[in-house]
């Protein structure tokens, strides 16, 4: 099946400093990729989609400066979290859609980044 | 926005017994997945149902969807341990992303 890795799995940093996950499509090309958010005991909620060599699209709320997507290849995206702060604490988890050969509306979803700002 | 509501959002079992959990959604689609979550993990698959489905099974999972209700439910059957997790629902729309239900803490006692 598609494999999607996140680098890192986990990062500590300090309060002001930025911080970039990367999201990578191990055997296929992925079109579209989807950075989601998760909170302790909450559900997953969408951040941002990017298109490969396109600017992404931001969800209502997420601010388009602090979270920086970057997809400049179909098989790499990026978040930066800009001067992270405590409350950028979170679970975060890309997803990948693309020419898998099997189904193309089907997400493949990463890992995940656990991220605390301390 | 999150579209799909789940019930229970908490729900304790014993070994053994069937848990199900139903999600409610709010426009239309065409599959509605479930995904489990083991706490602190990423998320794994375990089944999608496409719109003109009614029902699928896999294993010891039985889903069902409801287009007129916008509802699906997951049933598993004969419970373990080892299925103690969250449960989510996430519907598909054309082309738009996932959305994501809140879930269902389902916790399995031995």
């Amino acid at each position: 099946g598609a494999v999607v890795s996140q680098h890192p799995s986990w990062v500590i940093c300090k309060s002001g400093t930025s911080v970039k996950i990367e999201c990578r499509s191990l055997d296929f090309q992925a079109t579209t990729m989807f950075w989601y958010r998760q909170f302790p005991k909450q559900s997953l909620m969408l951040m941002a989609t990017s298109n490969e060599g396109s600017k992404a699209t931001y969800e209502q709320g997420v601010e388009k400066d602090k979270f920086l997507i970057n997809h400049a290849s179909l098989t790499l995206s990026t978040l930066t979290v800009t001067s992270a702060h405590p409350e950028d604490s979170s679970f975060y988890i890309c997803s990948a859609r693309g020419d898998t050969g099997n189904n193309q509306e089907t997400q493949y979803f990463g890992p995940g980044t656990r991220l605390l700002v301390l | 926005s999150q579209q799909g509501e789940e019930d229970p959002q908490a729900l304790s079992i014993q070994e053994g017994e069937n848990a199900t959990m139903n999600c409610s959604y709010k426009t239309s689609i065409n599959n509605l997945q479930w995904y489990r979550q083991n706490s602190g993990r990423g998320l794994v698959h375990l089944i999608l149902i496409r719109s003109n489905e009614r029902e699928k099974h896999s294993g010891r999972l039985r889903v069902t969807l409801d287009t007129s209700k916008k509802s699906s439910s997951l049933l598993i059957t004969a419970s373990r341990a080892a299925d103690t997790a969250s449960y989510f629902c996430a519907t598909a729309a054309g082309n738009t992303p996932l959305v994501f239900g809140k879930g269902t803490r389902l916790s399995v006692i031995a």
